[in-house]
Order: structure tokens, then sequence, then C-alpha cells
């Protein structure tokens, strides 16, 4: 089966600081990816995907870095504010899944003001 | 908002009960799901709805029974639940099976 993680439950960082979270996925033919955030209360919210023809992509604050020969997604968020504690995680889709996504458990990220 | 709305946002109910949740997505969409998200697990997928047909039922009891009448509606029935059924319910959408879901805010459901 799908095996999709990340590395910590919990991340604490100061507001200001970068926030780095990762994931690892187990899947060879994993070729589409995304980051969601959870807030508390509210569904998950899309912040940026990325394909495996790519190793990086950026977006309003955030960057995905894709390394296939270790199977390792992460997401970099820059300049930390209170507004990015949640939970993220990721989500990853191979050719051979059927087009169903495989979620994450998640990491819970706090920033501390 | 993501274009996604779930009715109710909280609902408690008893075993012998009948309910039903709904889904309404305004992105024109042509891709539905339910997933159900427990603490500390991941997303399970339960079932996946493609230009109204069920193209994915990944071995979800017989008490749920989804209903897709139309590509922006979709509905999760609901009837003789187990308190273990207690979970968030999260509705989503994508353009076409394999593309970005976009997510509704889920309903809170309690199982007495």
């Amino acid at each position: 089966g799908e095996s999709v993680g990340l590395h910590l439950p919990t991340l604490s960082v100061q507001e200001g600081d970068n926030s780095i979270i990762n994931c690892a996925y187990s899947n060879s033919a994993s070729d589409y990816f995304i980051w969601y955030k959870q807030e508390s209360g509210k569904g998950p919210q899309f912040i940026i995907d990325i394909r495996s023809n790519m190793d990086k992509r950026q977006g309003q604050r955030v960057t995905v870095l894709l390394n296939k020969t270790v199977k390792h997604l992460s997401l970099q968020i820059a300049a930390t504010q209170p507004g990015d504690s949640a939970v993220y995680f990721c989500a990853e889709m191979g050719w051979d899944t059927g087009n169903q996504f495989y979620f994450g458990t998640g990491t819970s990220l706090t920033v501390i003001p | 908002e993501t274009g996604v709305t779930q009715t109710p946002r909280h609902l408690v109910m008893g075993m012998t009960n009948k309910k039903s949740l709904k889904c309404e997505q305004h992105l024109g969409h042509n891709a539905m799901y339910w997933y159900k998200q427990s603490a500390k697990k991941p997303l399970e997928l339960m079932f996946v709805y493609s230009l109204e047909e069920r193209v994915e039922n990944n071995s979800v009891p017989s008490r749920f029974s989804p209903e897709c009448p139309n590509s922006s509606h979709l509905f999760l029935h609901l009837h003789t639940l187990q308190p273990e059924d207690s979970a968030l319910y999260l509705c989503a959408s994508s353009p076409t099976g394999g593309d970005t879901q976009y997510f509704g805010p889920g309903t809170r459901l309690t199982v007495l």
C-alpha cells in the first residue's frame, strides 16, 4: 500500500523565521504532489503543487522541493507568520493509483509570536 | 472560500437515526469526492464521482450511501451509524479525476 508520512508530527518556529516541513513517500510511480494547509475547524486548503518533471516550484512565500531519488518532498515557508499556524500535509498521486491521492498524517506548525 | 460548501457543519446523531450530509461545488468541476478524517490518521477516501457516475468505493460500509444527482451536488446518506464513525467528513471537487482537489469545510459528525 501507499506510505506517505511526515518526519515530525509537530514543529514550532519563531515568527519571522523560515519553516521547513518534510514528507516522505514510498511509491516510485508517484508523479504529482500537493501540499495542503488545514486550520482548526476548516477543510484542507491547497497551497502549492509540483509534478515529477520539476525539482522546485515557488509560490508566494512558499517553495516546494522534490527529490525523486530519495522520495522526499518539502515545503518551505519564508518569514513565517502567526497565520501560518495550522496542520500541513502532503498528498501524492501516481500513474498507478487510478487518480487517487494518498495523504500524509500532517505536521502541526505553531508560530511563536 | 474554496467554492465548495458543506452542510451541516456539525451533526450529532444517535445510532438509530438517519441523516444526510450535503455538498455543493460552485467551480464547474466534474469530479466530487467524500473523505473521512479521523484524529491523527490520514484522509481516507470513501467515494468518487466523475460526471455523476460513481467510480470509486473504497470498501465503505453500506451504512454510508452516496448520491450524486448532478455534477454540482453530492450527498452522503447515513443510517445506523456506529460511534467509531464519528469524524470530520470532507467533500472535495476537482475539474476531472486526477486534478487538484479543492475541499469544503467539512461536517463534524458525532455518533452517540
